[in-house]
């Protein structure tokens, strides 16, 4: 069955420091995967999706992540952390044998002005 | 477009009394899922539509809880004779022609005392 880790239970930057949020995945075939964004009592804002084709994708809010086979991670970047960006974040994938997402534990960051 | 809602935003119920949920997905969005959110985990899935059929079902999903869809576009969620342990954000998203990238509603935290 598939399944998503996110090693990273909390994490805490500076504003204005990079940031990489790590994902792994395990799916025999390449998945779709996502990255989800959720401020406090929130829903969950899709952030970036990876399909097919570029192995780095971009997404809103300055995020980018990079799908690597090898590695099966799907980890999230960005350049420079800003005070809004605290939130918890989910790596997510899709297997359409079962029709759902399949979520990760989540990353908590806060950001530290 | 106003995005998927959900209804009510938060709910105190005692032990034993029944709860139903609503949601309303984004307008024409066929396929509609609900979602589980416990503390500290990512959203678990529970059960999914498209249109009004009820296609796939959770194994969390028990014998109290119950969903509808009855005219393919809002959706219920009940749950009978709450337990401490159904304190959650049930969670719902809508997605139209591509079931991977769904949208997500605010949640409904409910909490049994």
């Amino acid at each position: 069955a598939q399944s998503v880790t996110q090693p990273d239970i909390h994490i805490t930057v500076s504003e204005g420091a990079s940031l990489e949020l790590r994902c792994n995945y395990s799916y025999g075939a390449t998945p779709y995967l996502f990255w989800y964004v959720q401020s406090p009592g929130q829903g969950l804002q899709l952030l970036l999706k990876y399909f097919s084709g570029d192995t780095l994708v971009q997404g809103i809010k300055g995020f980018e992540a990079e799908f690597k086979r090898s590695q099966s991670s799907f980890n999230l970047r960005k350049p420079s952390v800003h005070w809004s960006d605290a939130a918890e974040y989910f790596c997510a994938v899709y297997t359409g044998t079962a029709s759902k997402l399949t979520f990760g534990t989540g990353t908590r960051l806060q950001v530290t002005l | 477009d106003t995005g998927v809602s959900q209804d009510p935003r938060h709910k105190i119920t005692k032990r034993g009394q029944n709860v139903t949920f609503r949601c309303d997905p984004i307008s024409e969005h066929n396929r509609l899922y609900w979602y589980r959110q416990t503390l500290g985990q990512g959203p678990e899935f529970l059960t999914y539509f498209q249109n009004e059929a009820q296609l796939e079902k959770s194994r969390l999903l028990s014998d109290r809880f119950s969903a509808e869809r009855p005219k393919g576009s809002f959706s219920t969620l009940e749950i009978q004779r709450t337990e401490q342990g159904d304190s959650a954000m049930y969670l719902c998203a809508s997605t139209s022609g591509s079931p991977y990238e769904q949208y997500f509603g605010p949640g409904t935290r409910l909490t049994v005392t």
